[in-house]
């Protein structure tokens, strides 16, 4: 099992441009999420879906949308990137509902200059 | 105030010692406690998860969690310099929304 991948690993966008960042997990978990980790802090909570065909808000929102494209898939994107959005990403994924461990994958790391 | 405040670091302890991180966190329906271990450029990975009142032991982890008190600890004994990463404790409310902290850099000493 690959666990949950993330593409690309690294990219450089420059302000006002979009892209999407892929998340698939081959757990058969029912929750992911997306995070953002900026520099000596924590994780911070972009959106989540709780099983397939739901989405929610987490603490930072804005400027993101998300799809959940089937049980595997979650996908973020980024409509109009600024530098305020340069950080690195994680998705994460987890079985048995919203209160249990989460499995992470390797983060994208993105620029926005 | 932060939902989730972790002791702030760094923190250096020699090796063999017992390092403790706390976390305490403002939700008081708060149901499902974690500590992951991050090392520079990777991603997160679990260390230990707490459910209910009381110390849980893994081996050289030890995690403890006050619900009262609402406060959840992390012991790590005969500490190695493998041990040096930040610590990420999380916390899962009630409602399923999950919050991290900023992280509690550990170095061990050789």
């Amino acid at each position: 099992n690959a666990g949950v991948t993330q593409t690309p690993k690294f990219q450089v966008l420059k302000t006002g441009q979009s892209m999407t960042l892929q998340c698939a997990q081959d757990m058969n978990h029912n929750s992911m999420y997306w995070y953002r980790q900026d520099p000596g802090m924590g994780l911070r909570l972009i959106y989540y879906s709780a099983s397939e065909g739901t989405t929610d808000k987490g603490e930072v929102p804005n400027g993101y949308n998300v799809s959940r494209l089937n049980k595997r898939e979650f996908s973020l994107r980024l409509e109009s990137a600024a530098p305020s959005q340069t950080s690195v990403y994680f998705c994460a994924s987890t079985d048995r509902g919203l209160y249990n461990e989460q499995f992470f994958g390797p983060g994208t790391r993105l620029t926005v200059l | 105030q932060k939902e989730v405040e972790q002791n702030s670091g760094p923190l250096s302890v020699p090796e063999g010692a017992i390092a403790s991180l706390n976390c305490t966190y403002s939700d008081r329906g708060s149901q499902s406690f974690f500590w992951y271990r991050q090392y520079s450029g990777k991603s997160p990975e679990l260390i230990m998860s707490i459910y209910s009142n009381g110390d849980k032991e893994d081996g050289r982890f030890t995690a403890q969690l006050n619900k009262a008190s609402q406060y959840v600890s992390l012991l790590i004994r005969d500490s190695q310099p493998s041990d040096s990463a930040t610590y990420l404790c999380a916390v899962i409310t009630n409602a399923g929304k999950s919050t991290f902290g900023d992280g509690t850099t550990l170095t061990v000493k050789p």
